[in-house]
């Protein structure tokens, strides 16, 4: 079935060093959504990748989906504390219809 | 604008117990999503509910059922609860077949004991 694998699983950085978590689904994807977590939180939508090649930014936040549709990442320059929680991506597949979660990434900021 | 409503937010139930847990989607929204996340994982499909019917399903076994009302709203059941069952129960709102921005309600958190 369709798995969406997301690395690392942690990431311990100092304030103001960069961040980058990686996703890749088993399947081609109709599109990628990345969501933040923070700890004791639910799952907060912060933005969704369509198109092949496709890069977003979000002040500081930078996300790309990949040519073939199966990959994703994203790019938070220059930690702040404000950034600590658990980054997801989330792989949605117009055959199976379905939105499936990565493992996350938990993201921890030292100041 | 109303976001995602759940109730209850948390919930102590013994193994073998029946448990329901109710959601309510975002205004606008028609379709409806569960998943469980269990301690320091990723949330996982149960199944997603639209016009009242079960779309699609996850790897959940039939202890895990659900419905939609007509006013959109859903439930999540669980029969003869196991220990592995504690997690923290998610439902999602979305419109109509699209996988675009759902939105997430703050959970339940069931702790089976």
């Amino acid at each position: 079935g369709q798995q969406v694998m997301q690395i690392p699983q942690y990431q311990h950085v100092q304030e103001g060093e960069d961040f980058t978590t990686y996703c890749n689904s088993s399947t081609t994807l109709s599109n990628i959504q990345w969501y933040k977590q923070r700890p004791g939180g639910h799952p907060v939508f912060l933005i969704q990748l369509v198109k092949s090649g496709e890069v977003k930014k979000q002040k500081r936040l930078t996300f790309q989906f990949g040519e073939a549709k199966k990959n994703s990442s994203l790019h938070i320059t220059a930690t702040q504390t404000t950034d600590v929680g658990t980054y997801f991506c989330a792989g949605g597949s117009s055959n199976t219809g379905k939105l499936i979660f990565g493992q996350g990434t938990t993201l921890q900021v030292k100041p | 604008d109303a976001g995602v409503t759940q109730s209850p937010t948390h919930l102590i139930k013994t193994r073998g117990q029946q448990v329901t847990l109710r959601c309510s989607p975002k205004s606008g929204h028609d379709t409806v999503s569960w998943y469980q996340q269990a301690l320091g994982q990723g949330p996982q499909f149960i199944f997603q509910y639209y016009e009242e019917e079960e779309r699609q399903r996850g790897n959940f076994p039939d202890r895990f059922s659900g419905h939609q009302f007509p006013n959109y709203s859903s439930e999540l059941n669980v029969n003869a609860l196991l220990l592995g069952d504690s997690a923290l129960y998610l439902c999602a709102s979305s419109l109509g077949r699209d996988l675009y921005g759902y939105t997430f309600g703050s959970g339940t958190r069931l702790t089976v004991v």
